[in-house]
């Protein structure tokens, strides 16, 4: 059974940079698509985007100014960047892998990883 | 965007009810429907896709029916770990969106 498991900073100062990177166990990134799901009161589950394991990306038009996704299938990781971040982009930071045959679905999910953003 | 709407927000049962969560669509959508449970520190778990196939591993009391643009979510019956919140996903286009999703509590 994959596994998937995000890291990186709980804390984020207005305006900066999130970067978050999720580690894949597991299984291969191969023939997926790697995507980036929030959570927070105010929205709900937010769709941020994805990237296929060959580098293809798609991201949510609400974020896509200023988001990108990276993958390093070498190493099993990939990456979410979110500029400029603002108390909206505090949430609950989920890596997902899409499952895309026969019907797409998030198959597999991490754990969450709270990131608040405060100065 | 495809809008979800979700009800109820919240329902209250007790262990061995039949429990039924709908999800509507703001338009056809093929039957590319999801549905999830997400529980505190614990991974969001995939139950349903395509309105009615059952993910492996998951308990058949789970079950998902479509008619038009109206998904329903049925478990029966309602077992203690069954206690979380389910949301509905639309899967036909991006940009991919959930409905607000429904607490299940005593």
């Amino acid at each position: 059974q994959v596994q998937l498991q995000e890291s990186g900073p709980g804390l984020v100062k207005p305006s900066e940079t999130l970067s978050l990177t999720c580690t894949v166990s597991g299984g291969s990134m191969n023939n997926y698509y790697w995507n980036w799901i929030r959570q927070s009161p105010e929205k709900g589950l937010e769709w941020i985007g994805y990237m296929y394991y060959s580098g293809r990306t798609n991201y949510n038009p609400s974020l896509m100014s200023r988001v990108s996704i990276s993958i390093d299938t070498s190493n099993n990781q990939f990456s979410l960047n979110l500029r400029s971040v603002t108390a909206a982009d505090t949430a609950m930071y989920y890596c997902v892998r899409l499952f895309s045959s026969g019907g797409s679905r998030f198959d597999n999910w991490g754990q969450g990883l709270l990131v608040t953003v405060s100065s | 965007d495809i809008q979800m709407t979700q009800s109820p927000s919240s329902l209250s049962a007790s262990v061995g009810d039949r429990v039924t969560i709908s999800c509507r669509t703001s338009q056809s959508i093929g039957g590319y429907l999801n549905w999830y449970q997400l529980k505190p520190g614990k991974a969001p778990r995939l139950l349903i896709f395509v309105a009615s196939n059952l993910q492996s591993g998951v308990p058949g009391r789970f079950s998902g029916s479509v008619s038009g643009t109206d998904f329903t979510l049925t478990i029966s019956p309602l077992q203690p770990e069954d206690f979380a919140t389910y949301y509905c996903q639309q899967a036909y286009e991006t940009p991919y969106t959930f409905g607000q999703g429904t607490k299940v509590e005593i």
